[in-house]
């Protein structure tokens, strides 16, 4: 069965602190995509990042960055030099490549608050 | 703006009412995702439809119903409503009906039952 567990329920940091938030997945699946996505106070799911089973090439938008890991099923998300603005839910989230049919599977969210 | 339009934002009803949740997807897309957030449960998936036919269903209340018309708006028709239905409702688009290609969201209904 598949499942994605974040383990962080909550995580606060200062402004300008580098911040991970880890994400541990489980599938028996071989091709497989895994998803980030951001829920901000305003309430609406934005998305981040998707990322194939088969690329395990670490990927860099600005301050933020991925780092997917298949030998330890782990695709965490680092934000770096943190902003208030980066306060927000994240959900990593997991879906089967190809079957038709299928929907996302998420985590239950790590809390992210930066103070200033 | 993710492009997924969803009404109304915010409804307050009474417990055994009925309501509907509508949702349009982004241009283009085929598949519409409903999805429902609560504080215990978390982001769940309850159903799918693709290009007007259901693909998927999955926690889904036998008191809940989703529908999609040939225009490719979706509506999910919640009955005989209960205080634990309570949630932030979310409908989802993407292209295509496999899990290869990203979602996006509406900014989802509030649903409050009282």
């Amino acid at each position: 069965a598949q499942k994605v567990t974040q383990a962080q329920t909550e995580i606060s940091v200062v402004e300008k602190e580098d911040v991970t938030l880890d994400c541990v997945y489980e599938t028996r699946d071989t091709t497989y995509y895994l998803f980030w996505y951001k829920q901000p106070p305003s309430g609406e799911l934005v998305f981040l990042i998707r990322r194939n089973s088969f690329d395990e090439q670490n990927e860099i938008s600005g301050r933020y960055s991925w780092n997917f890991q298949k030998s330890t099923s782990s695709f965490n998300f680092t934000i770096t030099a943190s902003q208030v603005v980066d306060s927000a839910v994240y959900f990593c989230a997991l879906s089967e490549a190809y079957q038709a049919g299928t929907a996302l599977i998420f985590g239950k969210g790590t809390t992210l608050s930066v103070s200033s | 703006d993710s492009g997924v339009t969803q009404t109304p934002k915010h409804l307050i009803t009474a417990t055994g009412q009925r309501v509907t949740l509508r949702c349009s997807p982004r241009s283009g897309d085929l598949s519409v995702y409903w999805y429902q957030q609560s504080l215990d449960q978390g982001l769940q998936f309850l159903i799918q439809y693709y290009n007007g036919e259901e693909r998927a269903k999955g926690n889904i209340l036998e008191r809940f119903s989703a529908q999609q018309f040939p225009d490719l708006h979706s509506e999910l028709n919640l009955s005989s409503l209960e205080l634990g239905d309570s949630a932030l409702y979310f409908c989802a688009s993407s292209v295509v009906d496999r899990g290869h290609t990203e979602a996006f969201f509406g900014q989802g209904t509030r649903l409050t039952v009282v």
